[in-house]
């Protein structure tokens, strides 16, 4: 099973500002995936980043507000940007092999 | 329509009793796997156990089992011997084209277990 972690694992900023979130994996994976869950919600996904490649945003995500870098087969990073009160959420990355395994999460609040 | 469906939003049992989470699915795939997760108040997301559509036999993962009736499009959650720990949120999730490692996870709005004494 791979391992994953997740820097920072909470955060309070301030509307207005951006943060980047950092995933690390334990193995070389080809597809990383980034998701939101808002409180009280279900997971959603906004997007998948592949090595070498821009990142496939979900409808409803854009890359001007979630820029993501994948720069090596092990590592990738979301940033959230310009950030409003509605961006308080727990966001996960994850990495599949035959099962999909999560990350620790990041829990964002955002004042 | 929902590609996953959890149609109990809270569940009680009593410790040490089995307890069924009801999870069914929507798929014209052929190839898809089925996925269940436990996420505790921490928020992490614990990868219980999966399913492949053409798994023949039901999955089981120590006290996790999965009920899958493929013709019915269920796959349910059984948790035998339940435990205080095992109070948390239950995700069941779906990923089409499970040959393929690249596709996305389809999440279900889960169920809200509460083990008691």
């Amino acid at each position: 099973s791979a391992v994953i972690s997740q820097k920072p694992s909470r955060d309070i900023c301030q509307r207005g500002t951006s943060l980047t979130i950092q995933c690390q994996v334990d193995s070389q994976v080809t597809m990383m995936f980034w998701y939101r869950q808002q409180p009280g919600q279900s997971l959603t996904l906004i997007a998948t980043a592949n090595q070498g490649s821009e990142a496939t945003y979900e409808s409803g995500f854009v890359i001007d507000k979630f820029p993501i870098s994948r720069p090596n087969l092990t590592f990738s990073t979301l940033t959230v940007s310009n950030m409003s009160p509605e961006d308080s959420s727990i966001y996960l990355c994850s990495s599949t092999h035959n099962e999909q395994f999560f990350g620790p999460g990041t829990r964002l609040t955002v004042l | 329509a929902q590609k996953i469906t959890q149609t109990q939003p809270g569940m009680f049992v009593q410790e040490k009793e089995a307890v069924t989470l009801d999870c069914t699915y929507d798929t014209s795939d052929q190839s898809y796997g089925l996925f269940w997760y436990k996420q505790p108040s921490s928020g992490e997301m614990i990868f219980l156990i999966y399913q492949g559509s053409y798994d023949e036999q039901n999955a089981t993962e120590g006290r996790y089992s999965l009920n899958f009736q493929k013709a019915r499009k269920s796959a349910n959650l059984v948790i035998s011997a339940s435990q205080l720990g095992d109070s948390a949120m239950y995700f069941c999730a779906m990923r089409e084209n499970s040959a393929g490692t690249a596709s996305k996870l389809t999440f279900g709005t889960g169920t809200r277990l509460q083990v008691t004494l």
